[in-house]
């Protein structure tokens, strides 16, 4: 059974730019959730999303953003890029939204902004 | 905001060596998590904790879940170069959320 899957991998993006990074969920997940990884400040919850409905949304400001599809997979959005949104940016899947629940990270998507 | 403390932040040791890592807050969790990281992949699930008091072992891995749900700890025994990564604790709160420590990076020495 194939893992989650992050595009791309790697990419570099100039400040003010967007960026789209995509997520292709274990199949048959449902629920995804986005995480951001710096040095600074660790593993920090971006969002969730469950059957393209958002269920939880962590701390960060408007110019993130993100949505799923129908298929379930997911993509997230940063808008307006700052130096300080360099990262590695992990999608995790789950087949369902309870605590405790087994969740699955892909490899992520480094994110340099320069 | 519920948070996670590990420590320590950094740990090197030799092989053979036995090592403990902590998980404290002052809030209660439904369930913890312990994960580990490795260089240029995404954390991996070790054990799910759920019960106040719980121990589960996972070869020489032990893992603790405080009897008020608030800290947990995890207890490696005879570490090994393969043990070497960044352990992370994660506690679900009631709305589902999972809030992440800050890590433990563990080096291991041959």
């Amino acid at each position: 059974k194939a893992g989650v899957t992050q595009t791309p991998r790697y990419l570099i993006k100039t400040r003010g730019q967007q960026v789209t990074l995509s997520c292709s969920p274990i199949s048959g997940h449902r629920s995804v959730s986005w995480y951001q990884q710096t040095p600074g400040q660790g593993l920090q919850f971006l969002f969730e999303y469950f059957s393209e409905t958002q269920r939880n949304k962590g701390n960060f400001p408007g110019r993130f953003s993100g949505r799923q599809f129908s298929n379930s997979r997911s993509e997230m959005n940063v808008s307006t890029l700052e130096l300080g949104d360099s990262a590695l940016y992990l999608c995790a899947s789950s087949l369902k939204r309870e605590p405790g629940n087994t969740i699955y990270f892909g490899e992520g998507s480094w994110l340099t902004v320069v | 905001t519920q948070l996670l403390e590990q420590s320590p932040q950094f740990l090197s040791i030799q092989e053979g060596e036995n090592l403990t890592v902590y998980c404290n807050s002052s809030s209660v969790f439904s369930s913890l998590q312990w994960y580990r990281q490795e260089p240029g992949e995404g954390p991996v699930l070790l054990v799910t904790v759920v019960t106040g008091g719980e121990v589960k072992k996972l070869k020489r891995l032990t893992f603790q879940f405080g009897d008020a749900r608030k800290d947990s700890s995890l207890h490696i025994t005879a570490a090994q170069p393969g043990d070497t990564g960044l352990y992370l604790c994660a506690g679900y709160n009631a709305g589902n959320m999972l809030t992440f420590g800050g890590g433990t990076r563990l080096m291991v020495k041959p």
